[in-house]
């Protein structure tokens, strides 16, 4: 069936870098998409969304790129801090009222 | 506003036991949804709802029921429980716009022993 699936299930990287999260997604017909971060013992938390007919969105230090030719999304997290270390997701909407959720992505910030 | 809250916020089973799982959300949106998360794994959809009194299942049912009866309440039912449902459940919402950013509550933990 249709999945969405990331590329690195984990990432490090040192304060002040800048870091990017990487989601493939096989469901052509998605037309929204959503970035979710969720942190030990929370409930996932809303971070940026994008809709199929843009490429770019850009929030507070945050940045989601959305590549339809190659079905690629990516969420780039400017000047890394360690209250960034995390699990990302991301989501498709593949039905109305429906996401499908990828693995997920451990960011992990080294101070 | 509280937005989404869910009750107990842990919970150990015995094997065959039952229990409801409680959310409610305050936001007055018409569409909720039950999720299941698994160690290292992304969320699942167990049920959803787009208003009081329809409700539809999600990718993996099996093993849960759930009502609607009101805008702001959507319980999960598990009857005869089993170690397979040992997991995080997590309710959300959304207006059910075009926009479908859901809203998390902090999640239940089931341990079914």
């Amino acid at each position: 069936g249709e999945s969405v699936g990331l590329h690195l299930p984990t990432l490090s990287v040192q304060e002040g870098d800048n870091s990017i999260i990487n989601c493939a997604y096989s469901n052509s017909a998605s037309d929204y998409f959503i970035w979710y971060k969720q942190e030990s013992g929370k409930g996932p938390q809303f971070i940026i969304d994008i809709r199929s007919n843009m490429d770019k969105r850009q929030g507070q230090r945050v940045t989601v790129l959305l590549n339809k030719t190659v079905k690629h999304l990516s969420l780039q997290i400017a000047a890394t801090q360690p209250g960034d270390s995390a699990v990302y997701f991301c989501a498709e909407n593949t039905s109305y009222g429906k996401l499908t959720f990828g693995q997920g992505t451990i960011l992990t910030v080294h101070p | 506003n509280a937005g989404v809250t869910q009750t107990p916020k842990f919970r150990i089973l015995k094997i065959g036991q039952s229990m409801t799982l409680q959310c409610t959300q305050d936001m007055n949106h018409n569409y909720m949804y039950w999720y299941r998360q698994d160690p290292g794994m992304g969320l699942k959809l167990i049920y959803y709802s787009v208003g009081a009194g329809i409700t539809d299942k999600g990718e993996v049912p099996n093993g849960y029921n759930v009502s609607r009866s009101t805008t702001e309440d959507f319980p999960l039912r598990l009857e005869l429980a089993a170690p397979s449902q040992t997991s995080v459940y997590f309710c959300a919402s959304s207006y059910g716009t075009s926009k479908q950013t859901q809203y998390f509550g902090p999640g239940t933990r089931l341990l079914v022993l």
